[in-house]
């Protein structure tokens, strides 16, 4: 059965420097997106992405995060310059795009990144 | 903006019991309410889906109905199980199809079932 995967699977990385996170969502969706989860807190949407560029995006989605799918299959998210607050869980999902009615968004296992 | 709250866990129960999750929500528009379920060391998975109001959503025995009067989704299920223990989350979608289709999630609720 097709599923989403992310790697690594926890990430641990100095204030200030850059983290790149990866997903492969599922091989023919045509919608992707990212969500964050810090401990015992909400799980936050991100950043959705469709035709090579942001559909929608949050307002923590702000000029330290990019997202880029490189080379069709890979979708990165980009952290800049990392802040303790960007320690959270990153989930990655993928949607089909067929015509009408709900398409399910399918989740990866998630990359715990630690901001030290 | 649109919000979901579910009641905090964990939740502890014996086989067999029944459970209710709480799940209430706030959009603007007319969202799909859905289950999402966590077991441990994997991503969420869909558990059931409602798209409108009185839709009934199921799966592996859960239920949960739309009601849009009182602006919730409450989770049940008449007799859990072990395999069940898992995190599940409330979420919402203000969209059905389009390109954002953004998920709102609530805060998710452990659940823990004991032999």
């Amino acid at each position: 059965e097709p599923e989403v995967t992310q790697t690594p699977s926890h990430q641990v990385t100095q204030m200030g420097q850059e983290v790149i996170l990866r997903c492969v969502p599922i091989s023919n969706h045509l919608y992707f997106y990212w969500y964050r989860q810090i401990l015992g807190q909400k799980v936050e949407f991100l950043v959705s992405f469709y035709n090579n560029e942001i559909s929608e995006k949050s307002e923590i989605f702000d000029d330290q995060f990019s997202v880029e799918r490189p080379d069709g299959s890979n979708f990165t998210l980009k952290i800049r310059s990392t802040k303790l607050e960007d320690s959270a869980m990153y989930f990655c999902a993928s949607r089909g795009g067929l015509a009408g009615g709900y398409n399910e968004q399918f989740f990866g296992p998630g990359t715990r990144l630690t901001v030290l | 903006g649109d919000s979901v709250t579910q009641m905090e866990g964990p939740v502890t129960l014996s086989e067999e019991a029944f459970l209710t999750i709480n799940c209430t929500y706030t959009a603007t528009g007319y969202p799909s309410l859905f289950w999402y379920v966590q077991y441990p060391g994997e991503g969420l998975q869909l558990l059931l889906k409602a798209t409108k109001a009185d839709d009934k959503g199921s799966n592996k025995g859960f239920e949960a109905t739309y009601r849009k009067e009182t602006t919730s989704f409450h989770l049940e299920k008449g007799s859990v199980q072990v395999s069940d223990s898992a995190v599940y989350f409330c979420a919402l979608s203000d969209r059905i199809t389009g390109g954002g289709n953004k998920l709102t999630f609530g805060t998710g609720t452990q659940l823990k079932v004991e032999l």
